[in-house]
């Protein structure tokens, strides 16, 4: 069936590292790919998306590159703030569908 | 506008109250969704409308009755509820067409059921 798996958290990181939230997918034909963030007693915000493959997405200093032949989409950035302490989905929806599907979401906690 | 509104913020009822959860968009959205989200767990599909018409529905129990009045409203009745019913409650909106475009989601309505 169609899913996504993440990288199970939490991850801690102290402010100005590098981040990585590893993101893997299966399904059929085409999927569009997204990451949600979630703060604290909020709702979801699309982070970013990508639609087709060697697309990248990227906001707020955040980069995912859709590869298809790995089946991945990766959250990367570069230097993260206390200000990113959220936790992070990815997600899919298939070509002509309705049902977001989302992994099982990655806890961020960034230390000063 | 990119906002989806949720109304009330937070609510807290008892088992045999009837409550009712509202949501509104005024991007011309044409497909509007109810999600159910536990305490660290994704978002989980409730309830999906495409041109106000119920399209979706992930065998959720009768005690959670949705309703579209119209292209811009999307409301969730409750009844009966139980204390495992407490939850996050998330609307959201997308385009409808191809298919492959994101849900943007409210704020969210955090349920308590007593």
């Amino acid at each position: 069936g169609n899913s996504v798996t993440q990288m199970e958290g939490p991850v801690t990181l102290s402010e100005e590292a590098f981040l990585t939230i590893n993101c893997t997918y299966t399904a059929t034909g085409y999927p569009s790919l997204f990451w949600y963030v979630q703060y604290p007693g909020e709702g979801l915000q699309l982070l970013l998306k990508a639609t087709k493959a060697d697309d990248k997405g990227s906001n707020k200093g955040f980069e995912a590159t859709y590869r298809k032949e790995t089946t991945s989409f990766h959250l990367e950035k570069g230097s993260v703030q206390v200000s990113d302490s959220a936790v992070y989905f990815c997600a899919l929806i298939l070509t002509g569908g309705f049902k977001t599907i989302f992994g099982a979401g990655t806890r961020l906690f960034v230390k000063a | 506008d990119t906002e989806v509104t949720q109304t009330p913020k937070h609510l807290v009822m008892g088992m045999t109250n009837k409550k009712s959860l509202k949501c509104e968009q005024h991007m011309g959205h044409r497909a509007m969704y109810w999600y159910k989200q536990k305490a660290k767990k994704p978002p989980e599909l409730m309830f999906v409308y495409s041109y106000e018409k119920l399209s979706i529905n992930e065998s959720v129990p009768s005690r959670f009755s949705p309703e579209c009045p119209n292209s811009s409203l999307l409301n969730l009745h409750l009844h009966a509820l139980q204390p495992e019913d407490s939850a996050l409650y998330l609307c959201a909106s997308s385009q409808v067409g191809t298919g492959r475009t994101e849900a943007f989601f409210g704020q969210g309505t955090r349920l308590t059921v007593v």
